[in-house]
């Protein structure tokens, strides 16, 4: 069985502050990363994608990943209350699948 | 245009009642894509189209019925649903079903009573 494995939360943090969201998998083969922001009675948006070894950055957002110890993350810089919403890991392992990790929730405190 | 639209935004039927959800892109993507969500969960693949072909069925009950008519069209045609399918339905598609991002549309609240 596939998986992708993410701390349900909630993480909080203060506005301001640098929030750091973790996410691992299980399946070696895993080729695209992906990262979604849900706010409570919406669709999920994608925020970022990475593909390779290293980090990625856009904004505010910093997205790092680890093929070695398979294992991706998010970083987002200067923590916004607007920020608060459900993180959504997603990993694509080859193949039309998409597997979501089951999110954590992020609350920035004003 | 980027955006993928759905409608209706809410539903509500009952268990005898056939109903279908649309879901439209402009974006020239060549698969699309339907999930389930359920509260406080993530989203669930239920279907994939790749170039109007139907590519992925994730075991899904035969009263959920997709069809995908062209390649900018996706539907759900639902025909006695289970109090338990209530939930979130999400259309997505992207470029081609072997890479790259998905682009979720707004999804249809179901409800069925």
């Amino acid at each position: 069985q596939k998986e992708v494995e993410q701390n349900s939360g909630p993480l909080s943090v203060p506005e301001g502050a640098i929030a750091s969201l973790n996410c691992t998998y299980s399946d070696r083969v895993s080729q695209s990363f992906f990262w979604y922001r849900q706010y409570s009675g919406k669709s999920p948006e994608l925020i970022m994608s990475i593909y390779s070894n290293g980090d990625k950055e856009d904004g505010r957002f910093t997205a790092q990943l680890n093929k070695a110890s398979q294992y991706v993350s998010l970083l987002i810089r200067d923590s916004q209350p607007s920020d608060s919403a459900t993180y959504l890991c997603a990993v694509k392992a080859g193949g039309f699948k998409t597997i979501f990790g089951a999110g954590t929730r992020l609350f920035v405190k004003a | 245009d980027t955006e993928v639209t759905q409608t209706p935004k809410h539903l509500v039927m009952g268990m005898t009642n056939k109903k279908s959800l649309k879901c439209e892109q402009h974006m020239g993507h060549r698969a699309m894509y339907w999930y389930k969500q359920k509260a406080k969960k993530p989203p669930e693949l239920m279907f994939v189209y790749s170039y109007e072909k139907l590519s992925i069925n994730e075991s899904v009950p035969s009263r959920f019925s997709p069809e995908c008519p062209n390649s900018s069209l996706l539907n759900l045609h639902l025909h006695a649903l289970q109090p338990e399918d209530s939930a979130l339905y999400l259309c997505a598609s992207s470029q081609e079903a072997s890479n790259l991002e998905q682009f979720f549309g707004p999804g249809t609240r179901l409800t069925v009573l």
